[in-house]
């Protein structure tokens, strides 16, 4: 039962152009969305994250927009650099119903070419 | 000056037997946690403390153990290993409840033979 959805395994991407991750979830208790970076080898690093009062926000080159109706989010990357070569993770919690669980969706292998 | 470091890195064992996996982390927060990556990627979450307090234990065999012996370590002691158990195995700590920003450790990948 996947909660958190990330429907492309991969995506590819020349650098300098705009990377789009998207993110799909199905449980509409969720109010907290989160986005982690992973390299090879090691443990996934927080990225950027968005409240349900929101529909955007920005951290320099990221910014993480959310469509609470289509219960869909996305992470956009411009513009994209070599070094943004990871896999991306999709995060969500629930307040009200799960205060201390985060739900990862499976990862989206972003690969950035020079 | 690791924030989130596990012990070990790599663990290669055989069906049956007893392992454990440390964690320890500098950052002074009070909430630690286990996940396991699958090999479908998925990060689930198995276990959670707060100050040595166990706060979240999902659907997890009883072969699986956490240990909290201060809020700075959670271990992870396994009985009985079986195959299915291989995995990665991620180490993490926020610094308090509710806190859903959280700071991984580089992971220990285990293989069971």
């Amino acid at each position: 039962d996947q909660q958190v959805k990330q429907n492309s395994p991969s995506l590819s991407v020349q650098e300098g152009r705009i990377s789009i991750l998207n993110c799909d979830y199905t449980n509409s208790m969720f109010d907290y969305f989160l986005w982690y970076k992973k390299y090879p080898a090691e443990g996934p690093t927080f990225l950027i994250s968005i409240s349900s009062i929101k529909d955007k926000n920005e951290d320099g080159r990221f910014t993480v927009f959310l469509n609470k109706s289509a219960k869909h989010l996305s992470l956009h990357i411009v513009p994209s650099q070599p070094g943004d070569s990871a896999v991306y993770f999709c995060a969500a919690s629930a307040f009200k119903t799960s205060y201390d669980k985060v739900i990862f969706g499976p990862g989206t292998s972003l690969s950035v070419i020079p | 000056d690791t924030a989130v470091s596990q012990t070990p890195k790599y663990l290669v064992t055989q069906m049956g037997n007893d392992k454990s996996i440390k964690c320890e982390q500098n950052l002074g927060h009070d909430t630690m946690y286990w996940y396991k990556q699958d090999s479908k990627k998925f990060l689930k979450i198995m276990f959670s403390y707060n100050n040595k307090e166990l706060i979240i234990n999902e659907t997890v065999p009883n072969r699986f153990s956490p240990k909290s012996p201060d809020k700075a370590h959670l271990n992870l002691h396994i009985n009985s290993l079986e195959l299915g158990d291989s995995a990665v195995y991620f180490c993490a700590s926020s610094p308090h409840r509710g806190t859903y920003e959280q700071y991984f450790g580089p992971g220990t990948r285990l293989t069971v033979t």
